[in-house]
């Protein structure tokens, strides 16, 4: 299995220009999760779905951030004005329904200049 | 608010000796403990866990222990080898969301081993 599959790698932007990252999670796993990770607060789960259904968008910090999952292999996190501070890694995990130890991607760095 | 704290950013043993990191978190909530593992450019990858009901967790040459209590884990790297270099999260489930998946992660510690 290629594991969780994550584009691009890097995504480097001007502010207020909106941004698309990509995952695709590992075929079967029915579980899909979106994490920043930063230098000040580690990872923090922005959204996760469960069988392509949302079920916890508490994370997502603004209405800039909207994620969508069309079908049970790709999943979309779309910044929609982008701004300096969301400049940080972005990985995309997957697990089996009720498994806790999900599998990462190696995660897409998003510069916004 | 950090309800789960690593509060050394990093550090640094020499190879032979044992690496401790630690964790801490604020929320009695928790049930289930997990540390990942951080390669640069690479995703982090699940390492060991450890669930509430249990205070210590080994595999191989990694140790978990669970200090209910203080509201506080470590793992336990013995013996650091220079492969063991990486930044390792911790992460707290909470009790109640065991069907979801959702964890709480750390800053995470960057480990050095030297040779």
């Amino acid at each position: 299995d290629a594991g969780v599959i994550q584009s691009p790698r890097h995504e480097v932007t001007e502010m207020g220009q909106e941004v698309t990252l990509r995952c695709k999670p590992i075929s079967g796993h029915n579980s899909l999760f979106w994490y920043r990770q930063t230098m000040m607060r580690g990872l923090e789960l922005l959204i996760y779905f469960n069988n392509n259904v949302p079920i916890d968008d508490s994370g997502m910090p603004e209405d800039r951030f909207s994620a969508k999952m069309p079908n049970a292999s790709f999943s979309t996190l779309k910044i929609q004005p982008s701004e300096p501070r969301d400049s940080a890694v972005y990985f995309c995990a997957s697990s089996f329904w009720g498994v806790t130890e999900a599998f990462f991607g190696q995660g897409t760095r998003l510069t916004v200049v | 608010d950090q309800q789960v704290k690593q509060n050394s950013p990093s550090l640094s043993v020499q190879e032979g000796r044992i690496s401790i990191l630690n964790c801490d978190y604020t929320n009695s909530m928790f049930d289930y403990f997990l540390w990942y593992k951080k390669y640069p450019a690479e995703g982090p990858t699940f390492l060991i866990s450890i669930s509430s009901i249990k205070d210590k967790n080994e595999d191989g040459r990694f140790t978990v222990f669970l200090n209910k209590s203080a509201k506080h884990l470590s793992l336990h790297i013995v013996p650091s080898q220079p492969g063991d270099s990486a930044v390792y999260f911790c992460a707290a489930r909470r009790r109640g969301s065991s069907n979801t998946g959702k964890l709480i992660f750390g800053q995470g510690t960057t480990l050095q081993v030297k040779p």
